[in-house]
């Protein structure tokens, strides 16, 4: 079983819709979790980390639930520049976890 | 802002050659990581450091070595390429500090084909 585990996607939406991606992780005693960005062709960068009291910033809002062992990404207005491939990333053990990734489109 | 800096975007070898992936970092970070990215695997961690001359094998380190003689700079060693370790390779670097703010940063990526 992978320790991170995402649905690939592709999620293609409109312009202004509001989408959200899960992400499960395996192991309970995970200590930091995280939303990274990559973008075609690019290295992946910090988009946002995530707290336990769950955190937002501008259009993003992410969220752990710690007893059913996921985090969500909630995207709000989706622009054209959203598009690109977001990573769920999780700490344990000074070890990080990379889900696959899960694509998304936003269209015009 | 931090610069992760890895030494080639592209490379191509033969299979059997002894391949070096270099990468230096600016920030003074104690923590050093290589990893492959594989299309629908994601990215896996072949080995990290956390201190000069530190090192500990990550998932997948069959086929590797590293190297980190001096805190800027981790490198790969590929002993004898082969061409299952045509990939994606990427470096990232980050500061020992509390969890929440334990971020990684990462370098632009290597993509090595081995023929």
């Amino acid at each position: 079983r992978k320790e991170v585990e995402q649905d690939p996607g592709p999620f293609n939406v409109p312009e202004g819709a509001t989408v959200a991606f899960n992400c499960t992780y395996s192991n309970s005693a995970s200590q930091s979790f995280f939303w990274y960005r990559q973008d075609c062709r690019k290295e992946p960068k910090l988009l946002m980390s995530v707290y336990s009291s769950g955190n937002e910033d501008g259009r993003f809002t992410a969220q752990l639930n710690r007893a059913s062992q996921y985090i969500s990404l909630l995207i709000r207005d989706s622009k054209l520049s959203d598009s690109a491939t977001y990573l769920c990333v999780v700490k344990s053990f000074n070890k990080f976890y990379f889900g696959s990734g899960t694509k998304l489109n936003v269209k015009p | 802002d931090v610069k992760v800096t890895q030494s080639s975007r592209y490379l191509v070898k033969r299979t059997g050659e002894k391949v070096f992936l270099e990468c230096v970092q600016d920030m003074d970070h104690e923590n050093m990581f290589w990893y492959r990215q594989d299309p629908g695997l994601g990215l896996r961690l072949i080995y990290f450091s956390y201190d000069v001359k530190m090192k500990e094998k990550g998932d997948i380190p069959e086929g590797y070595s590293v190297s980190r003689e001096k805190k800027e700079r981790f490198s790969l060693i590929l002993e004898s390429a082969s061409t299952n370790q045509t990939s994606m390779y990427l470096c990232a670097s980050s500061p020992r500090t509390d969890l929440a703010k334990n971020i990684q940063y990462f370098g632009a990526g290597t993509r090595l084909s081995v023929l």
